[in-house]
């Protein structure tokens, strides 16, 4: 078992691009969380995703960003019209269910998001 | 609002001295907590969780309510425990974590 994968590992991104960050989780996980750890910060829950669902998008930011976890395929973490400001590490974790207190997250090794 | 602090950004100690790492949360409902590590070049993993009341690589901690704390322990820092420590309060329903920022642990020889 890899565990959770996550490509690009490093995103260079010009403002106003879109940057597309994926994440395959382990084997048998179909529950996918997304956090964002900007400088000098913890990291910080974004968006929380079953198969084909999204359960809890609250830490998201309303605008021009945006998550899916198809049937078939790796999570993606879509980011439209970057700004300087989404410049960070984006961390994917996976378990196998949504229930945390019994259940570790797993999680990947982080894509390094810089926008120029 | 729940939040995690970790007052300490950097903890330098020496080989064999007692290490704390301290972490206080804030948080209406019934806390669950958990210390997570990441080692130079390694994935954030988890380290230990308070309801297992488990001892892992010497690491313990206990959740005191009264004092709203869990902080990290061990008696006898080793090399290898040099990481980057984060405390995680469950959250959210027990859907999501919320970190504090983080105490970098250095032991030096």
């Amino acid at each position: 078992n890899a565990g959770v994968m996550q490509n690009p590992r490093h995103l260079v991104r010009r403002r106003g691009q879109e940057a597309r960050l994926r994440c395959s989780p382990m084997k048998g996980h179909s529950h996918v969380y997304w956090y964002r750890q900007l400088p000098e910060e913890g990291l910080k829950f974004m968006v929380y995703l079953q198969k084909e669902n999204i359960i809890d998008e609250s830490g998201m930011p309303k605008e021009r960003f945006s998550a899916e976890f198809p049937k078939e395929g790796p999570s993606i973490l879509r980011i439209q019209q970057v700004v300087r400001g989404d410049s960070a590490a984006y961390f994917c974790a996976s378990s196998p269910t949504g229930d945390l207190a019994s259940y570790e997250q797993y999680f990947g090794p982080g894509t390094r998001l810089t926008v120029t | 609002a729940q939040r995690v602090t970790q007052p300490e950004k950097l903890l330098s100690v020496f080989k064999g001295a007692p290490v704390e790492l301290k972490c206080n949360y804030s948080y209406s409902g019934s806390p669950e907590l958990f210390w997570y590590v990441q080692y130079s070049r390694q994935r954030l993993q988890l380290l230990l969780r308070h309801i297992s009341r488990e001892s892992i690589k010497g690491f313990t901690a206990d959740l005191n309510k009264g004092e709203t704390s869990f902080h990290l322990k061990k008696p006898f820092a080793q090399e290898e425990d040099s990481a980057m420590y984060y405390c995680a309060l469950l959250t959210g329903g027990g859907n999501k974590l919320t970190f504090g920022t983080g105490t970098q642990l250095k032991v030096e020889l």
